[in-house]
């Protein structure tokens, strides 16, 4: 079965550079969330999408934004990068208020 | 203080037997309870979901909630080396998306 798929799968990025994650949901998913999970930490909810409007933000720092698509893949915007922006960051889908699945997930790595 | 508390382990166990996990919650709002699983540098693979209280069965796996006491339980019977993993907890308010995770737990299953 088709999965939530992103990419890039690992990203190195220096400080102050900024990042784009993709995520592109399983089929005919229409919610979209997206995760960050530091080294050893469980993952904390960041922003998730509805019919691509905002519906729900958490833990979301303001150099961050994001954004779902007519197609409902969504991207993570990440600027002015920071040591501690270092994490795995996971997208989820759903299909409306369902349960999620989560994807692989993205390493970035900033030095 | 977190919301949701779970023990990190590790917990090992002999092969065949029954493994146990729970996490306590703080927030009586929480009604969806979630259990993920998620091997090393890979996503959260949900294993169970239970609305509310009660106990729910799918396989080798039985999870349980006591919102009376705060408490959500999960067993894996005759557990394989191949359940060697970290176990998740993860619970909300209002959804099955927007989730407060436990620490996660780290499961040994030695052969």
């Amino acid at each position: 079965a088709a999965g939530v798929i992103q990419s890039p799968r690992h990203l190195i990025k220096e400080k102050r550079e900024t990042a784009t994650l993709k995520c592109y949901p399983i089929p005919r998913h229409d919610t979209v969330y997206w995760y960050q999970q530091g080294p050893g930490q469980d993952p904390q909810f960041l922003i998730s999408f509805y019919e691509k409007m905002q519906s729900d933000k958490g833990s979301i720092p303001d150099r961050f934004s994001a954004q779902q698509f007519s197609d409902y893949h969504s991207e993570l915007n990440m600027s002015s990068l920071e040591l501690g922006d270092s994490a795995l960051y996971f997208c989820a889908s759903s299909l409306a208020l369902s349960t999620i699945y989560f994807g692989e997930g993205s390493w970035l790595t900033v030095v | 203080q977190k919301e949701v508390e779970q023990d990190p382990g590790p917990l090992s166990v002999p092969e065949g037997a029954i493994v146990s996990l729970n996490c306590t919650y703080s927030n009586s709002a929480f009604q969806y309870f979630m259990w993920y699983r998620q091997y090393s540098r890979k996503g959260p693979e949900l294993l169970m979901y239970t609305y509310s209280s009660g106990n729910k069965e799918d396989g080798r796996f039985t999870a349980q909630v006591d919102k009376s006491s705060k408490y959500i339980s999960l067993f894996i019977r005759d557990s394989q080396p191949s359940d060697s993993a970290t176990y998740l907890c993860a619970m909300s308010a209002d959804s099955w998306g927007k989730l407060q995770f436990g620490a996660g737990t780290q499961v040994v299953v030695t052969p």
